[in-house]
């Protein structure tokens, strides 16, 4: 079965610096996505960023950006320019096709004004 | 992107009685809703997968007969807590794909079930 493994509880960052969440996966496939999902004070949880394992080329939108390193089964997320907006919990999730997606620990992000 | 609602947000209700919490998808067909469970600081569990006109999966551990689940059309599932009881206080989040966007789930907003 797949595994989502985020190793980072909690991390923090002052406002308008850069931080960035770690995430592992296990799989046997080739085949995947991976996804970065927020979920604000609200609950609602919001898709941050996607990545398509067959492509190299690292996701990318706006502020956040991925380090996709499909060998060592990692997935990262970066946050340039950090702002107030973006504390909230942060999901790392694997999903196959129209299966469902597996979700990660979690990690807590704090912004530091 | 597509839209999920789910109702209601927040219910409370009596030890014993059961609960209904509706999921929609509002401008798309969902043929496969999700329903998670989330604890308090804890991540999201998926509990069942609603398939439209046919029976619900569970997944391991999950009641069946406890949490209901119904897909009778392309935008609506519910989950039926039934008999519920303060151990069964948790959030509650639907989810559904459209087909569009390979393996990307969209989301409700949550319910918040609390049982006094």
């Amino acid at each position: 079965a797949q595994t989502v493994t985020q190793s980072q509880p909690e991390m923090s960052v002052q406002e308008a610096e850069t931080v960035t969440l770690s995430c592992t996966y296990d799989t046997s496939e080739s085949d995947y996505y991976l996804f970065w999902y927020k979920q604000p004070p609200s609950r609602q949880m919001i898709l941050v960023i996607r990545q398509e394992a067959y492509k190299q080329q690292n996701a990318t939108e706006n502020r956040f950006s991925v380090n996709f390193q499909k060998a060592a089964k990692s997935f990262s997320l970066k946050i340039s320019d950090s702002q107030l907006g973006d504390a909230a919990m942060y999901f790392c999730a694997y999903g196959q096709g129209a299966q469902k997606l597996v979700f990660g620990q979690g990690t807590r992000l704090t912004i530091n004004p | 992107g597509a839209v999920v609602s789910q109702h209601p947000s927040r219910v409370i209700c009596k030890s014993g009685t059961s609960v209904k919490i509706e999921c929609r998808s509002l401008d798309f067909q969902a043929t496969t809703m999700f329903w998670y469970r989330q604890f308090p600081k804890q991540s999201l569990m998926l509990m069942a997968t609603s398939n439209e006109g046919s029976k619900a999966t569970y997944e391991q551990g999950v009641e069946k007969d406890k949490f209901l689940i119904n897909h009778a059309s392309l935008t609506l599932s519910t989950l039926t807590v039934t008999s519920a009881h303060p151990e069964d206080s948790s959030f509650y989040i639907c989810s559904a794909r459209t087909g569009s966007e390979p393996g990307e789930l969209f989301f409700g907003e949550g319910s918040r079930l609390t049982v006094l």
